[in-house]
């Protein structure tokens, strides 16, 4: 699976903007770009994906480079409730076995 | 809509001694997978179905850990015997199916102490 790269942990302030990094220079062409978050005690929950084009949902967005080699996970207004870790995963889109591969992630710390 | 179901949420063991964990995925979801979190790590793969059958299990290890879902719809994932190193959170998720923009909803794990 190609691997992804993202800081250990990122510290913000509430109601400000977040911006999580992550490298993933050997993604393929096939590689969806997913994001999870996991808050404490409870298990992964889905935050967005993408494949080549930025996106946006109600939880975030998700800006893609050109080369899709980085994608950048955007939190528009930091609440306390964001504090979590936060992965970012390439699941191969050809199908077959598609378990996620989870790094160690980004800590995030909001400060209020 | 009621979400991934997972039972005990904490199960304390003597090393040496079987475990249980069983799992209820949300309705209609084909796809199943069992993860393992240790301490301070990302969770990791255990086993994923697609119904009733074995899509990857390829990082079980299949001398203490099975698992099997009978009927396409709960599961259970069984160690025997534990070992210390398998205190962890096991994690259950679910999706509508193997494609790789679908999500996999998670449930809130159960957490296992080996003593």
């Amino acid at each position: 699976d190609a691997k992804t790269t993202q800081p250990n942990s990122m510290e913000s302030n509430e109601e400000e903007p977040v911006h999580l990094p992550c490298n993933h220079s050997t993604i393929s062409g096939t590689d969806y770009i997913h994001w999870y978050r996991q808050l404490p005690s409870q298990g992964p929950e889905y935050v967005i994906h993408g494949l080549t084009s930025n996106v946006n949902n109600r939880m975030a967005s998700l800006a893609i480079a050109e080369d899709r080699k980085s994608s950048t996970l955007i939190l528009h207004r930091a609440t306390l409730r964001d504090a979590a870790v936060y992965y970012c995963i390439l699941r191969d889109g050809r199908g077959g076995a598609d378990g996620l591969t989870f790094g160690k992630g980004t800590h995030l710390i909001i400060q209020p | 809509e009621a979400g991934v179901a997972q039972s005990p949420r904490y199960k304390i063991i003597e090393k040496r001694q079987s475990v249980a964990f069983w799992c209820n995925p949300i309705s209609g979801h084909a796809t199943l997978y069992w993860y393992q979190q240790i301490l301070g790590q990302g969770p990791k793969l255990l086993i994923q179905f697609q119904n009733n059958g074995v899509v990857d299990d390829s990082q079980l290890p299949k001398d203490r850990f099975s698992a099997e879902r009978l009927k396409g719809v709960d599961s259970t994932l069984k160690i025997q015997p534990a070992k210390l190193e398998d205190s962890a959170v096991y994690l259950c998720a679910s999706s509508l199916d193997r494609l790789a923009g679908n999500i996999q909803y998670f449930g809130a794990g159960t957490r296992l102490s080996v003593l």
